[in-house]
């Protein structure tokens, strides 16, 4: 059965620096997203991504978060200058359609000293 | 601005059917209902959605109230790998539009 993978599953940074989580989503879906669940608390939305475009990103989304499909395959989220509460399971997730079932990853655990 | 209101826990005993209830009293018409479930810190594992019709799959049964007011979701043969979060969310439909999580039900299955 195909799945969305993502990489790493874990990372240690310290803050200030750029951390690149990715992403490969079930090949022939169209609807990418990226959540985060920061440790005890709630799944967020951080952004949706179609035709290579931001579809809506949440107010956590702000300037230092970007993401990009690069290469047709790859789904990439970006931090650009980590700061400690940024620490937190980031679910990559994908669709086919507007259905609403959603793909998830098995996460990327992404840890800031 | 949670759409939805579910009971914080539940237990079920292992081979019973686990019936998690869903308050979402505010649903608009287009509105439809999901249910996802997450295991431990996995990602969020989809289960079923419906509009107004009950529904079922492999996984579970929805039933959901002629007024759409609330909802139920039957897992009719609970085993210990049903142990999760579940998270019943309204969403109009639409591709880019986002799933909100609230904090859901805690279901535990016990021997």
């Amino acid at each position: 059965e195909p799945e969305v993978t993502q990489t790493p599953s874990h990372q240690v940074t310290q803050m200030g620096q750029e951390v690149i989580l990715r992403c490969v989503p079930i090949s022939n879906h169209l609807y990418f997203y990226w959540y985060r669940q920061i440790l005890g608390q709630k799944v967020e939305f951080l952004v949706s991504f179609y035709n290579n475009e931001i579809s809506e990103k949440s107010e956590i989304f702000d300037d230092q978060f970007s993401v990009e499909r690069p290469d047709g395959s790859n789904f990439t989220l970006k931090i650009r200058s980590t700061k400690l509460e940024d620490s937190a399971m980031y679910f990559c997730a994908s669709t086919p359609s507007g259905s609403g079932e959603l793909f998830f990853g098995e996460g990327s655990r992404l840890t800031v000293l | 601005d949670a759409k939805t209101t579910q009971p914080p826990s539940m237990d079920c005993a292992e081979g019973r059917a686990a019936n998690l209830p869903c308050n979402h009293s505010t649903i608009s018409g287009n509105e439809y209902v999901y249910w996802y479930r997450q295991i431990h810190s996995q990602g969020p594992q989809y289960i079923i959605h419906g509009l107004k019709n009950n529904e079922t799959n492999e996984m579970a049964s929805l039933i959901i109230t002629e007024d759409r007011k609330s909802s139920t979701l039957i897992l009719p043969h609970a085993t210990l790998r049903d142990t999760a979060v579940y998270y019943c969310i309204v969403r109009v439909p639409g591709g880019g539009n986002k799933l909100t999580f609230g904090t859901g039900t805690q279901l535990k299955v016990e021997l």
